[in-house]
């Protein structure tokens, strides 16, 4: 059975930056798209990130272009996604999800738990 | 990008019910549309892809149809571990989008 545990997330000022991580097992991590997807408190679901099987290909929603970078290390079956100039509308519980089809763009069938991010002076 | 529109916002059923929930897309989507159960304290589950695929282990009291832009969820009868939110998303174009929720809540 897939799983995913994410780690990393924290309180942290306006302007600063955080790394978050997703630790993969259960399943063979280099041959699945993987995502980032984020949930403010009480609201609903926002796509973030997504990355290739090899990290060839990256798609971002257009509120973190230029500010988060998402990557993998696939020898360590490990989603990365490193998070600067974060803002106080960055505020999220951050879940890793596995892409479901082979192809993209694609939905999601296994998900983490969640790490939260909280973006307060 | 294309906006997902949910309805309705809340849905008050009785166990044993059926339970009929919308998503609407600004533009077609082709049958490129998942739906998700979340509980609170607890990720999204994929419940149906592309349209009107059952995702693995899903009980087939949950159906899936519609394309283009006009999509159903159907709980042909709630039990009391249905009542959740319920997302839909689409897969068609960059970026991935969400809708905003339909809350099943018992009555």
């Amino acid at each position: 059975e897939a799983q995913l545990v994410e780690s990393g997330g924290d309180l942290v000022q306006p302007g600063g930056s955080l790394r978050l991580s997703c630790v993969a097992s259960g399943f063979t991590f280099n041959t699945f798209w993987m995502s980032w997807v984020r949930q403010a408190p009480g609201k609903g679901l926002e796509w973030v990130a997504n990355i290739k099987r090899d990290g060839s290909e990256k798609y971002y929603v257009d509120s973190v272009k230029g500010r988060f970078t998402v990557s993998r290390d696939n020898a360590k079956n490990s989603l990365y996604l490193q998070m600067n100039s974060l803002r106080a509308e960055d505020t999220a519980v951050y879940f890793c999800a596995r892409g479901f089809l082979e192809s993209a763009p694609n939905c999601f069938d296994s998900w983490g738990q969640g790490t939260l991010v909280t973006v307060s002076s | 990008e294309i906006v997902l529109t949910q309805s309705p916002a809340t849905l008050s059923l009785s166990p044993g019910e059926r339970a009929t929930l919308s998503c609407r897309a600004s533009q077609s989507v082709s049958s490129y549309l998942a739906w998700y159960q979340q509980k609170p304290g607890q990720p999204p589950r994929l419940l149906i892809y592309d349209a009107s695929n059952r995702a693995t282990g899903i009980p087939a009291r949950f159906s899936g149809g519609g394309s283009g832009t006009d999509f159903t969820l159907t709980i042909s009868s709630l039990q009391t571990e249905d009542f959740a939110v319920y997302y839909c998303q689409q897969r068609s174009k960059w970026p991935l989008t969400f809708g905003g929720g339909t809350k099943v809540e018992i009555k």
